[in-house]
């Protein structure tokens, strides 16, 4: 079956703009989360969400924000962009029942801030 | 934070076992052992998790110890596609919460050939 797929894979932004991000899970999978990856702080959480609700919110300022639409897809925006947003933003999709599940990451969308 | 503790660096030989350790020795009873790797600008991949039994899955085998303080993740024959950083990851079973995951910074293997 398909997996995760995100889009755009790459672009670029500028100071101050804003950049939407989309995810759609694998078929079937109720939950989505968002990670940022950089060089220095490497793999952190930003958010999940399950049929609708976020669920859990990792340590991000307000200007990152997401939501989820009835068919499981997703997506997170960034507002008033900053140079350190510069980073891999990683979607990933799991079944979202208990507890227990395998998370299946996207190719991730690689945004640049100039 | 992250719960866990892993080497940086490790190399292994093509075909060799790769046994890459985990240290989480505050790990509590309702807490899982995952591994993760991500190959180089990919997403991360599942490879297999466990509680307090030894695990082994087409990818690897997991081996915890019996104060479940330790585990080590086991390539049995690494080949130059396993090349990646490996991470460890704990999480506890009553989050209500699949998505949560806390990385370290994981450890690099480099499968030479």
């Amino acid at each position: 079956k398909a997996g995760v797929t995100q889009t755009p894979r790459y672009l670029i932004k500028t100071r101050g703009q804003q950049v939407t991000l989309s995810c759609s899970p694998i078929s079937g999978h109720r939950s989505v989360s968002w990670y940022q990856q950089t060089p220095g702080q490497g793999l952190q959480f930003l958010f999940e969400y399950f049929s609708e609700t976020q669920r859990n919110k990792g340590n991000f300022p307000g200007r990152f924000s997401g939501r989820q639409f009835s068919n499981s897809r997703s997506e997170m925006n960034v507002s008033t962009l900053e140079l350190g947003d510069s980073a891999l933003y990683l979607c990933a999709s799991s079944r979202g029942q208990g507890a227990i599940g395998e998370l299946f990451f996207g190719e991730g969308s690689r945004l640049t801030v100039l | 934070d992250a719960k866990t503790t892993q080497p940086p660096s490790m190399d292994c030989a093509e075909g060799r076992a790769a046994n890459l350790p985990c240290n989480h020795s505050t790990i509590s009873g309702n807490e899982y052992v995952y591994w993760y790797r991500q190959i180089h600008s990919q997403g991360p991949q599942y490879i297999i998790h466990g509680l307090k039994n030894n695990e082994t899955n087409e990818m690897a085998s997991l081996i915890i110890t019996e104060d479940r303080k330790s585990s080590t993740l086991i390539l049995p024959h690494a080949t130059l596609r396993d090349t990646a950083v490996y991470y460890c990851i704990v999480r506890s079973i009553t989050s209500g919460s699949q998505g949560n995951l806390i990385f370290g910074k994981g450890t690099k293997l480099s499968v030479k050939p």
